[in-house]
């Protein structure tokens, strides 16, 4: 079945750890983003990669970095300089924009807990 | 800077009451925006609208768009609790790079 995956599903880390999300898709989507949502709030995007090799910062970057090698993989790294890391993190892709307009697909979230 | 705003951003009704969310936006190279339903995970697609005043539709949803005013609207007609979910709306922007932009999501609940 095509999707995202994403792990683990819950995560627990100590104050000052860093700690990496796995995010996995087989769309072949070129283009894949990493979200945090906060109760009550809806999504702001922290980093996104349009190709492989290549991403950008979202608005709320600081404190995460990412990677892209590889084109089905785009981990999330939470570093201890992130100063509220605990929140639901979640990953989506997409197509290139082009005609027809792209709608995106999330995977399932990790919720990420720091104490 | 691109924008996305939703109103109500929470409501409780019951059971059998139609619900209307909004969501209005000012962003720059406009090309579709979406509705999402989230329950407890992953945001489930419900609507993509690209063109004014044509009514999309689902079972007991539907949305339409106004791009002259710059809003959307998604009824919910006799609500169930299955309904209750956080609604997002977001934007496509035909920016390189940052394409979506999501409003703050309206939290619905729906009581038996």
């Amino acid at each position: 079945d095509g999707g995202i995956t994403q792990s683990p599903k819950y995560l627990f880390r100590k104050e000052g750890q860093n700690v990496t999300l796995s995010c996995e898709q087989n769309l072949n989507h070129d283009a894949m983003y990493w979200y945090r949502q906060d109760p009550g709030q809806g999504l702001r995007l922290i980093y996104y990669s349009q190709i492989v090799n290549d991403f950008q910062k979202g608005d709320i970057a600081e404190g995460y970095s990412v990677s892209r090698e590889k084109k089905e993989s785009f981990p999330l790294t939470v570093t201890s300089a992130q100063k509220n890391p605990t929140a639901f993190y979640l990953c989506a892709s997409s197509g290139i924009q082009g005609n027809p307009p792209i709608e995106q697909y999330f995977g399932p979230g990790t919720r990420l807990t720091v104490t | 800077e691109d924008k996305v705003v939703q109103s109500p951003l929470s409501l409780v009704v019951h059971e059998g009451d139609t619900v209307t969310l909004n969501c209005s936006y000012e962003v720059t190279n406009f090309r579709s925006l979406l509705w999402y339903k989230q329950e407890k995970k992953a945001p489930t697609f419900l609507f993509m609208l690209t063109s004014s005043g044509i009514e999309k539709k689902s079972g007991r949803l539907s949305s339409i768009l106004d791009k002259k005013e710059l809003f959307s609207i998604l009824n919910i007609t006799a609500t169930q609790t299955g309904d209750s979910a956080i609604y997002l709306c977001a934007v496509e922007a035909n920016n390189y790079g940052q394409n979506f932009v999501f409003g703050p999501g309206t939290r619905l609940s729906v009581l038996p």
